[in-house]
């Protein structure tokens, strides 16, 4: 069974632009999580969909949003980067988004903004 | 808010030891708590969940406990390999939501 993938592995960007990183969840899996890594704050959760519907949403500004599709694909954007923005972004799927369940991380997208 | 601390500076251990990683947490005890292994470049890879009426959960050379008292779960590596060396993380959960708050990992390096 294939793993989670993300796409693409590293962007670089200027401040100002937008972003949209793209993430493929196990199949049969229902829910995407999204989270944001970085060396100081460690892994932040932004978001969560199951079944095309944001369920869940972590503390981040409404630059950051999503959204998934009847696939499960589930997309991410940032609109007007900021340096602050430059991090390791991870998605993780699940089979019914329940705390219980485990979760699978894909290998993530660096986003550099400069 | 809630807090998660985990050493932040590496530990160093020779190969055949066991490992001990601390997670230590503030506030609220949580329902759940997992163990993450994360190598660089790549994403988290779930070791072990446990829930807060568990005091210990074992899998293979790994044991992890939780603490309610001492808001704290302890994370085992026994007869520890270079292959072990890694950033572990902790994450808790409460009940009634679907959000892990992580901590920000323990570099584990083994020595040969």
């Amino acid at each position: 069974k294939a793993g989670v993938t993300q796409t693409p592995r590293y962007l670089i960007k200027t401040r100002g632009q937008q972003v949209t990183l793209s993430c493929s969840p196990i199949s049969g899996h229902r829910s995407v999580s999204w989270y944001q890594q970085t060396p100081g704050q460690g892994l932040q959760f932004l978001f969560e969909y199951f079944s095309e519907t944001q369920r869940n949403k972590g503390n981040f500004p409404g630059r950051f949003s999503g959204r998934q599709f009847s696939n499960s694909r589930s997309e991410m954007n940032v609109s007007t980067l900021e340096l602050g923005d430059s991090a390791l972004y991870l998605c993780a799927s699940s089979l019914a988004g329940v705390v219980t369940d485990t979760q699978y991380f894909g290998p993530g997208t660096r986003l550099t903004v400069l | 808010s809630q807090k998660i601390e985990q050493n932040s500076e590496a530990l160093n251990i020779q190969e055949g030891k066991t490992a001990t990683l601390t997670c230590n947490y503030t506030n609220y005890s949580p329902a759940y708590l997992q163990w993450y292994r994360q190598d660089p470049g790549r994403g988290p890879v779930f070791l072990l969940l446990i829930r807060e009426n568990e005091k210990e959960k074992r899998k293979e050379r790994l044991k992890v406990t939780f603490d309610t008292t001492l808001k704290q779960s302890l994370f085992h590596i026994t007869a520890s390999q270079p292959a072990d060396s890694a950033t572990y993380l902790c994450a808790l959960a409460f009940s009634g939501t679907y959000k892990y708050i992580f901590g920000t990992g323990t570099r584990l390096k083994v020595l040969a």
